[in-house]
């Protein structure tokens, strides 16, 4: 499968743990963004990585969020101290310079 | 920012019969994009539009881009139970390599 993949598929936590992400982008796109559903709503802008640099952050990602792409392939994205606000479905989605954004099955994460 | 209104919310229709359903926006885009999430999934890509008054079609799934840029169309005609999800339109808020922000859907059920 050539696709953006994620992992893990889904995650449940304790209010207060930390909780890493995964996502491998197509191999050849340098572009990666992370996006946040929740209930009922479209996906929301997170972040935006081109190569290894993250060269945008919404105003939706609290410092209790960080992500990284270090050498400019996959990425993570850690949620530090959550909350069960953060409970959502976070997906990955990758592309190439002026081509549309292809997505990933996302992870969904409940906090309790 | 942004908004994407899409209308209808939620759609009950019977197999075989034709779909349409509209989004429309506060602010000009360039680029359109339909996309359709089935549950636990990410959204997988539908149809792309780069150009006022483009109309495309793909399959059973015709969409056009409005003249006002301003606004879009999807329709399916002859629905089929694998229809059945929610459908996204959303655009990059610059050209084609851009964040994108998304509609609050369009939730489509098939009856037999």
């Amino acid at each position: 499968d050539t696709g953006v993949s994620q992992d893990p598929r889904h995650k449940i936590t304790k209010r207060g743990q930390n909780v890493t992400f995964r996502c491998d982008p197509i191999s050849e796109h340098n572009r990666l963004y992370w996006y946040r559903q929740t209930l009922g709503q479209g996906p929301e802008f997170l972040t935006y990585f081109q190569n290894e640099a993250q060269l945008e952050k919404s105003r939706l990602l609290s410092d209790r969020f960080s992500a990284e792409r270090p050498k400019g392939s996959f990425s993570t994205l850690e949620i530090q101290r959550t909350e069960q606000g953060d409970s959502a479905m976070y997906l990955c989605a990758s592309h190439r310079a002026q081509e549309t954004q292809y997505f990933g099955p996302g992870t969904r994460l409940l906090v309790l | 920012g942004q908004q994407l209104n899409q209308s209808p919310q939620s759609m009950f229709i019977q197999e075989g019969e034709d779909v349409s359903m509209n989004c429309t926006s506060s602010s000009i885009f360039n680029t359109w994009l339909w996309y359709k999430q089935d549950p636990g999934e990410g959204p997988v890509l539908l149809i792309a539009l780069y150009k006022a008054g483009e109309l495309t079609s793909n399959g059973r799934l015709t969409a056009q881009f409005g003249i006002t840029r301003k606004d879009s169309f999807l329709n399916i005609s002859a629905s089929i139970p694998s229809d059945v999800g929610i459908y996204f339109c959303a655009g990059p808020y610059t050209g084609t390599a851009s964040k994108l922000t998304f509609g609050t859907g369009t939730r489509l059920q098939v009856t037999l």
